[in-house]
């Protein structure tokens, strides 16, 4: 298993300004995902950062609007730019214990609200 | 566009009652897990299916994984207060990009 904390968990923010959220991982992993979640409903990927490489992601969402980076086998930020009320969500990271194990632990996730 | 589709979306039921949550899809994937998340934290995976057909039992929880690897389904046996949560399938695609689809949801409620 693997042991994930976000930072922050909860912010508020104006609209136009940007958030960093930070994911950090207590093993070295290849596969970490960003995620969106409506409370209650279900989860959106956003896009799947491999280490050394550019994050893929997924229709509906570009790097300009939500830049990731992965400097590291351990910690992942994505950043929402540019911020609107709609941007208001639970963003979660994950991690895939091992390539092909097709088990993912998930971090506490990040509530954002924009007003 | 693949899609997991859930049901029921809402359950509330007694303590001591079963129930089965139904994972549909008209695409295969290669695996299909099945998570719990309770309120402000993150999702925590309950078990992996891999084969058709399989079936998997953790405790009160029975998991099964359609024969066409198509659906799946959680059955739990006399449900309690603890089992309250938001249950999530996702389903791993491999053909073209790797990557997990997540269910609609199912919200169970227990109530004691």
């Amino acid at each position: 298993s693997a042991v994930i904390s976000q930072k922050p968990s909860r912010d508020i923010c104006q609209r136009g300004t940007s958030l960093t959220i930070q994911c950090q991982v207590d093993s070295q992993v290849t596969m970490m995902f960003w995620y969106r979640q409506q409370p209650g409903q279900s989860l959106t990927l956003i896009a799947t950062a491999n280490q050394g490489s550019e994050a893929t992601y997924e229709s509906g969402f570009v790097i300009d609007k939500f830049p990731i980076s992965r400097p590291n086998l351990t910690f992942s930020t994505l950043t929402v730019s540019n911020m609107s009320p709609e941007d208001s969500s639970i963003y979660l990271c994950s991690v895939e214990a091992g390539q092909g194990t097709y088990e993912q632990y998930f971090g506490p996730g990040t509530r954002l609200t924009v007003t | 566009t693949q899609l997991l589709e859930q049901s029921p979306q809402f359950l509330s039921i007694q303590e001591g009652e079963n129930l089965t949550v139904y994972c549909n899809s008209s695409s295969v994937f290669s695996s299909l897990q099945w998570y719990r998340q309770e309120p402000g934290e993150g999702p925590v995976l309950l078990v992996t299916v891999v084969t058709g057909g399989e079936v998997k039992k953790l405790k009160r929880l029975t998991f099964q994984f359609g024969d066409a690897r198509k659906d799946s389904s959680l059955h739990i046996t006399a449900a309690q207060p603890g089992d309250t949560g938001l249950y999530l399938c996702a389903g791993v695609t491999t053909s073209g990009t790797y990557k997990y689809i997540f269910g609609t949801g199912t919200r169970l409620k227990v109530l004691a």
